[in-house]
């Protein structure tokens, strides 16, 4: 199975910081690789899919990279709406997710 | 618009059995890979089942041999049968449809998510 590690567990920030959160793959998984952002009582949605695409709709302050075993989602200029916890999941096989990364109002 | 809409979830005692269903429109569930993820509460995301375009089907360790995955394409509906339960079943679970990238002008599916439904809540508790 692939495991997947984000850091941290918990980020706090400023609207309109820029903001990074990691993700650290078992073994190397690629570019096959999705952020999701998920808001209390809500389904995930997807951001950023093959490590660095976006998804239709997503704004741009949303970018992605990385491949093999380490990862990254950026947002800079941090609106009130991105304040939510981000999923990162692998798919090279099957799927699997990171433990979730909450960004919170500092 | 793709919708997905989860619903049979409830409270349920150890050992028994459940069937979810999630009612799609917007696009044809026997066309496009399908899975159900699951949330248990305060916890993160984990990847319970799919179903292929083809028909054949995988399960995640902890539920193999204990859940089914099943769609009906006149109904455009997919379900999960869940028997057995267990209280670590305990969880939201959503149905999602699986994106689709393009290979050489062509649009194939793909292993990220891009509709879920709202999710149902399972409780196993007796």
């Amino acid at each position: 199975d692939i495991q997947m590690t984000q850091s941290p567990s918990t980020l706090s920030a400023s609207v309109g910081d820029r903001v990074t959160i990691t993700c650290r793959a078992s073994q190397s998984i690629s570019n096959w690789l999705a952020w999701y952002q998920q808001k209390a009582g809500k389904a995930p949605k997807v951001l950023i899919y093959k490590a660095s695409i976006s998804e239709s709709g997503v704004p741009s302050r949303f970018s992605g990279s990385g491949s093999g075993t380490e990862f990254s989602l950026t947002i800079i200029n941090l609106q009130p709406e991105d304040f939510a916890t981000y999923y990162c999941q692998q798919y090279k096989s099957f799927a699997s997710f990171g433990q979730g990364t909450k960004v919170e109002i500092k | 618009e793709v919708q997905l809409v989860e619903s049979g979830g409830g409270l349920v005692q150890p050992g028994g059995s459940l069937r979810l269903s999630c009612e799609a429109s917007g696009f044809a569930v026997s066309t496009n890979y399908m899975s159900w993820v699951r949330q248990a509460p305060g916890k993160g995301l984990e990847w319970v089942s799919v179903i292929y375009s083809g028909g054949s089907t995988e399960f995640a360790d902890s539920v193999k041999g204990r859940f089914t995955i099943l769609r009906h394409s006149s109904e455009n509906t997919l379900y999960l049968q869940m028997n057995s339960l267990r209280p670590e079943d305990t969880a939201v679970y959503y149905c999602a449809k699986h994106g689709r990238v393009s290979y050489y002008g062509a649009r194939s599916p793909s292993w990220y998510f891009d509709s879920w439904g709202q999710g149902t809540l399972v409780t196993v508790s007796s």
